[in-house]
Protein backbone atom coordinates (compact mmCIF):
# COMPACT_ATOMS: atom_id res chain seq x y z
CA UNK A 1 0.00 0.00 0.00
CA UNK A 2 1.21 3.68 0.12
CA UNK A 3 3.15 4.53 2.73
CA UNK A 4 5.45 7.79 3.88
CA UNK A 5 8.53 7.05 6.08
CA UNK A 6 10.04 9.69 7.96
CA UNK A 7 13.51 9.97 9.70
CA UNK A 8 13.01 9.37 13.22
CA UNK A 9 13.32 12.68 16.18
CA UNK A 10 13.65 14.53 17.67
CA UNK A 11 16.42 16.73 15.84
CA UNK A 12 18.14 19.25 17.74
CA UNK A 13 20.45 21.73 16.05
CA UNK A 14 21.59 24.77 16.94
CA UNK A 15 20.72 28.22 15.06
CA UNK A 16 22.15 28.38 12.18
CA UNK A 17 23.17 24.99 11.01
CA UNK A 18 21.97 22.99 8.10
CA UNK A 19 18.56 21.05 8.24
CA UNK A 20 17.96 17.85 6.41
CA UNK A 21 14.86 15.85 7.56
CA UNK A 22 14.35 12.50 5.54
CA UNK A 23 11.36 11.48 3.58
CA UNK A 24 10.90 8.76 1.29
CA UNK A 25 7.15 7.13 -0.04
CA UNK A 26 5.90 4.14 -1.27
CA UNK A 27 3.02 4.93 -3.94
CA UNK A 28 2.06 3.34 -7.11
CA UNK A 29 2.15 6.22 -9.69
CA UNK A 30 2.83 9.61 -9.40
CA UNK A 31 1.57 11.15 -6.33
CA UNK A 32 2.06 15.02 -4.97
CA UNK A 33 3.70 15.00 -2.36
CA UNK A 34 3.63 17.87 1.09
CA UNK A 35 5.41 19.09 3.48
CA UNK A 36 3.39 20.22 6.90
CA UNK A 37 4.44 21.65 9.91
CA UNK A 38 2.93 21.75 13.14
CA UNK A 39 4.10 24.64 15.83
CA UNK A 40 3.02 24.17 19.39
CA UNK A 41 -0.33 24.50 20.05
CA UNK A 42 -1.19 24.98 16.48
CA UNK A 43 -2.76 22.60 14.01
CA UNK A 44 -0.41 21.44 10.70
CA UNK A 45 -0.33 23.79 8.11
CA UNK A 46 0.96 24.02 4.41
CA UNK A 47 4.90 24.54 4.58
CA UNK A 48 5.56 23.39 0.51
CA UNK A 49 4.49 21.31 -2.39
CA UNK A 50 5.51 19.26 -5.49
CA UNK A 51 3.22 17.75 -7.86
CA UNK A 52 5.43 15.69 -10.30
CA UNK A 53 9.18 14.65 -10.38
CA UNK A 54 11.92 17.21 -10.15
CA UNK A 55 9.55 19.67 -9.22
CA UNK A 56 11.25 22.02 -6.10
CA UNK A 57 9.24 22.84 -3.28
CA UNK A 58 10.16 26.33 -1.64
CA UNK A 59 8.78 28.43 1.41
CA UNK A 60 10.16 30.28 4.20
CA UNK A 61 14.24 29.64 3.19
CA UNK A 62 13.11 25.75 3.19
CA UNK A 63 13.30 23.63 0.04
CA UNK A 64 12.52 19.82 -1.04
CA UNK A 65 12.90 18.34 -4.43
CA UNK A 66 10.76 15.55 -5.80
CA UNK A 67 12.97 12.50 -6.63
CA UNK A 68 11.09 9.92 -8.96
CA UNK A 69 14.29 7.54 -8.98
CA UNK A 70 14.87 7.51 -4.96
CA UNK A 71 11.21 7.85 -4.19
CA UNK A 72 12.10 10.62 -1.98
CA UNK A 73 10.99 14.33 -1.18
CA UNK A 74 13.71 15.31 1.61
CA UNK A 75 13.01 18.82 3.58
CA UNK A 76 16.24 21.27 3.79
CA UNK A 77 16.77 24.65 5.14
CA UNK A 78 20.18 26.13 5.18
CA UNK A 79 20.29 28.22 7.81
CA UNK A 80 17.32 27.24 11.18
CA UNK A 81 16.00 29.47 13.36
CA UNK A 82 14.53 28.90 16.80
CA UNK A 83 11.36 30.13 15.28
CA UNK A 84 11.45 26.77 13.32
CA UNK A 85 11.16 24.47 16.16
CA UNK A 86 8.28 22.51 15.18
CA UNK A 87 7.23 19.25 14.28
CA UNK A 88 7.27 18.51 10.26
CA UNK A 89 5.41 16.20 8.74
CA UNK A 90 5.73 14.82 4.87
CA UNK A 91 2.75 13.61 3.22
CA UNK A 92 1.22 12.09 -0.17
CA UNK A 93 -1.76 12.31 -2.25
CA UNK A 94 -3.59 10.99 -5.40
CA UNK A 95 -5.12 13.23 -7.85
CA UNK A 96 -8.08 10.88 -8.13
CA UNK A 97 -10.12 10.02 -5.20
CA UNK A 98 -6.87 10.71 -2.74
CA UNK A 99 -6.75 10.89 0.97
CA UNK A 100 -3.92 12.46 2.33
CA UNK A 101 -1.69 10.07 3.84
CA UNK A 102 1.37 11.18 6.14
CA UNK A 103 4.44 10.08 8.04
CA UNK A 104 5.16 9.61 11.44
CA UNK A 105 6.47 13.26 11.88
CA UNK A 106 9.89 14.74 12.96
CA UNK A 107 9.79 17.10 15.84
CA UNK A 108 12.80 19.58 15.29
CA UNK A 109 13.58 21.37 18.25
CA UNK A 110 16.68 24.41 17.59
CA UNK A 111 18.65 25.96 20.46
CA UNK A 112 20.19 29.63 20.74
CA UNK B 1 -8.57 34.21 6.04
CA UNK B 2 -9.82 30.41 5.93
CA UNK B 3 -11.30 28.70 8.96
CA UNK B 4 -11.50 25.12 10.19
CA UNK B 5 -13.11 25.20 13.98
CA UNK B 6 -13.22 22.27 16.31
CA UNK B 7 -15.86 22.65 19.16
CA UNK B 8 -13.51 22.11 21.66
CA UNK B 9 -9.35 22.45 22.52
CA UNK B 10 -10.07 19.86 25.36
CA UNK B 11 -12.16 17.68 26.26
CA UNK B 12 -12.31 14.64 29.38
CA UNK B 13 -14.85 12.06 28.99
CA UNK B 14 -15.63 8.58 30.77
CA UNK B 15 -14.98 5.52 29.75
CA UNK B 16 -18.72 4.45 27.32
CA UNK B 17 -19.81 7.38 27.07
CA UNK B 18 -21.00 8.69 23.70
CA UNK B 19 -18.04 11.47 22.02
CA UNK B 20 -18.92 13.75 19.52
CA UNK B 21 -16.38 16.01 17.91
CA UNK B 22 -17.62 18.94 16.32
CA UNK B 23 -15.69 20.41 13.13
CA UNK B 24 -17.06 23.38 11.03
CA UNK B 25 -15.21 24.55 7.77
CA UNK B 26 -15.79 28.39 6.22
CA UNK B 27 -14.20 27.42 2.60
CA UNK B 28 -17.25 25.31 0.64
CA UNK B 29 -14.73 22.58 0.13
CA UNK B 30 -16.40 19.28 -0.61
CA UNK B 31 -13.65 17.08 1.24
CA UNK B 32 -13.40 16.71 5.12
CA UNK B 33 -11.54 14.41 7.25
CA UNK B 34 -10.99 13.21 10.84
CA UNK B 35 -7.57 12.20 11.61
CA UNK B 36 -5.84 11.38 14.95
CA UNK B 37 -2.43 11.81 16.19
CA UNK B 38 -0.58 9.86 18.50
CA UNK B 39 3.28 9.93 19.37
CA UNK B 40 5.53 7.97 17.18
CA UNK B 41 2.67 6.90 14.83
CA UNK B 42 2.24 10.54 13.14
CA UNK B 43 -1.51 11.29 11.87
CA UNK B 44 -3.96 8.23 11.33
CA UNK B 45 -6.97 8.56 8.91
CA UNK B 46 -9.86 7.84 10.94
CA UNK B 47 -12.77 8.64 8.50
CA UNK B 48 -13.13 11.20 5.52
CA UNK B 49 -16.25 12.64 3.50
CA UNK B 50 -16.04 13.82 -0.42
CA UNK B 51 -19.89 15.04 -0.16
CA UNK B 52 -22.79 15.88 2.03
CA UNK B 53 -24.18 12.40 3.55
CA UNK B 54 -20.86 10.67 1.51
CA UNK B 55 -18.28 8.87 3.65
CA UNK B 56 -15.41 6.49 3.45
CA UNK B 57 -13.74 4.73 5.65
CA UNK B 58 -10.08 5.22 6.57
CA UNK B 59 -6.92 3.37 7.72
CA UNK B 60 -8.59 2.65 11.47
CA UNK B 61 -12.78 3.51 11.90
CA UNK B 62 -13.04 0.80 14.57
CA UNK B 63 -14.73 2.28 17.00
CA UNK B 64 -15.98 5.30 15.30
CA UNK B 65 -18.44 6.66 13.30
CA UNK B 66 -19.02 10.06 11.47
CA UNK B 67 -22.11 12.41 10.40
CA UNK B 68 -21.82 14.95 7.54
CA UNK B 69 -25.44 15.96 7.27
CA UNK B 70 -24.29 19.46 6.13
CA UNK B 71 -21.14 20.61 3.64
CA UNK B 72 -19.44 22.67 6.65
CA UNK B 73 -20.23 20.16 9.18
CA UNK B 74 -18.12 17.05 9.93
CA UNK B 75 -19.09 15.10 12.80
CA UNK B 76 -16.72 12.76 14.77
CA UNK B 77 -18.62 10.00 17.25
CA UNK B 78 -16.88 7.91 19.45
CA UNK B 79 -20.03 5.08 20.17
CA UNK B 80 -18.53 4.12 23.22
CA UNK B 81 -15.74 5.61 24.31
CA UNK B 82 -12.38 3.91 25.82
CA UNK B 83 -9.08 4.63 26.98
CA UNK B 84 -7.51 3.70 24.33
CA UNK B 85 -9.08 6.19 22.12
CA UNK B 86 -7.03 9.09 24.16
CA UNK B 87 -5.51 10.99 22.00
CA UNK B 88 -5.22 13.89 19.69
CA UNK B 89 -7.79 14.67 16.54
CA UNK B 90 -7.46 16.77 13.90
CA UNK B 91 -10.25 17.69 11.36
CA UNK B 92 -9.18 19.30 7.88
CA UNK B 93 -10.86 20.47 4.63
CA UNK B 94 -10.00 20.94 1.27
CA UNK B 95 -10.70 21.19 -2.18
CA UNK B 96 -10.80 18.63 -4.95
CA UNK B 97 -7.60 15.82 -4.63
CA UNK B 98 -4.20 15.82 -5.32
CA UNK B 99 -2.29 18.48 -5.15
CA UNK B 100 -4.78 21.11 -3.05
CA UNK B 101 -4.13 22.31 0.45
CA UNK B 102 -5.16 20.57 3.43
CA UNK B 103 -6.88 23.15 5.93
CA UNK B 104 -6.55 21.87 10.04
CA UNK B 105 -8.44 22.63 13.01
CA UNK B 106 -6.18 23.23 16.30
CA UNK B 107 -7.27 19.74 17.34
CA UNK B 108 -9.11 17.99 20.30
CA UNK B 109 -7.30 16.71 23.30
CA UNK B 110 -9.59 13.92 24.09
CA UNK B 111 -8.64 12.48 27.53
CA UNK B 112 -11.48 8.85 28.22
CA UNK B 113 -10.69 7.74 32.49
Amino acid sequence: GNSVTQMEGPVTLSEEAFLTINCTYTATGYPSLFWYVQYPGEGLQLLLKATKADDKGSNKGFEATYRKETTSFHLEKGSVQVSDSAVYFCALSYNQGGKLIFGQGTELSVKP
Amino acid sequence: DVKVTQSSRYLVKRTGEKVFLECVQDMDHENMFWYRQDPGLGLRLIYFSYDVKMKEKGDIPEGYSVSREKKERFSLILESASTNQTSMYLCASRTGWGNTEAFFGQGTRLTVV
